[in-house]
C-alpha cells in the first residue's frame, strides 16, 4: 500500500486547509485512515482518523475545526481544517493506523508541507 | 504538549548499545501497547516496533522494544552510523481518546 498527499502548500490565516490522500495498492476499506502533522522542529501530532467510511475520531485539541471524510470510489480520504492560524503550519502526513486492539501506524505518506501565511 | 515523555537526546559510538525511554501513565502505556518510529532527517517516520515488542519485516533485529508498567523502552544494539535519527514512541490514550506520540529522542552516533 502507498499513500500520497496532495493539496495547497500555502493557506491564508482564517481560511480552510484542505488535503487529500490517495491510497494505491490496496483497498481503503476496513482500516483507520489517519492524518498526522509535524510543526517545524516539533514532535508528531495525531489529527484524527476515519474508519469504515464514516466513523471518525479527532484529537480533542483540534476537534472543533477538523473534518476527515472518505471517498471510497476514488480510494481517497481527505482532511479539512478550518480557521487556520500560524500554529497550523506543519508537514501533514496521511497514514494507515492499525487497530482497534493494538494501535500503531504501519504505512505513511511522504508528507506535504503546509504554510499558513498571508 | 505530549503526554509521553522521552529524553531529548541519546548518543553512542558505533557498536555500542543505546536505550531510549518513554514515560507515560495508566491511561496510555499502562493499559495500551506501544509502538516506536524512526524518522531520518527530511523523511516520513518509519515503523520500527509495534505491539511493544514486534518488528515489522525488514527491520533489523538490532532494534528491540519492551514495556513495563507505565514506561516503555527502545534498545538499539550494535549502533551504526545510519541509525542517527529522531525516534518517537506512541500509544493510544484512553483518557484523551486519541493516539499520542512521545516528545522524541534525537540519537547521535559519535
Amino acid at each position: 500500500v502507498q499513500l500520497q498527499e496532495s493539496g495547497p502548500g500555502l493557506v491564508k490565516p482564517s481560511e480552510t486547509l484542505s488535503l487529500t490522500c490517495s491510497v494505491s495498492g490496496g483497498s481503503i476499506s476496513s482500516y483507520y485512515w489517519s492524518w498526522i502533522r509535524q510543526p517545524p522542529g516539533k514532535e508528531l501530532e495525531w489529527v484524527g482518523y476515519i474508519f469504515d467510511s464514516g466513523s471518525t475520531k479527532y484529537n480533542p485539541s483540534l476537534k472543533s475545526r477538523v473534518t476527515i471524510s472518505e471517498e471510497t470510489s476514488k480510494n481517497q480520504f481527505s482532511l479539512k481544517l478550518n480557521s487556520v492560524t500560524g500554529a497550523d503550519t506543519a508537514v501533514y502526513y496521511c497514514a494507515r493506523l492499525r487497530g482497534p486492539y493494538h494501535y500503531y501506524v504501519d504505512v505513511w505518506g511522504r508528507g506535504t508541507p503546509v504554510t499558513v501565511s498571508s | 504538549q505530549s503526554v509521553l515523555t522521552q529524553p531529548p537526546s541519546a548518543s553512542g559510538t558505533p557498536g555500542q548499545r543505546v536505550t531510549i525511554s518513554c514515560s507515560g501513565s495508566s491511561s496510555n502505556i499502562g493499559r495500551n501497547s506501544v509502538s516506536w518510529y524512526q524518522q531520518l532527517p527530511g523523511t516520513a517516520p518509519k515503523l520500527l516496533i509495534y505491539t511493544n515488542i514486534y518488528r515489522p519485516s525488514g527491520v533489523p533485529d538490532r532494534f528491540s522494544g519492551s514495556r513495563s508498567g507505565t514506561s516503555a523502552s527502545l534498545a538499539i544494539s550494535g549502533l551504526q552510523s545510519e541509525d542517527e535519527a529522531e525516534f518517537y514512541c506512541a500509544a493510544w490514550d484512553d483518557s484523551l481518546n486519541g493516539f499520542v506520540f512521545g516528545t522524541g529522542t534525537k540519537v547521535t552516533v559519535l
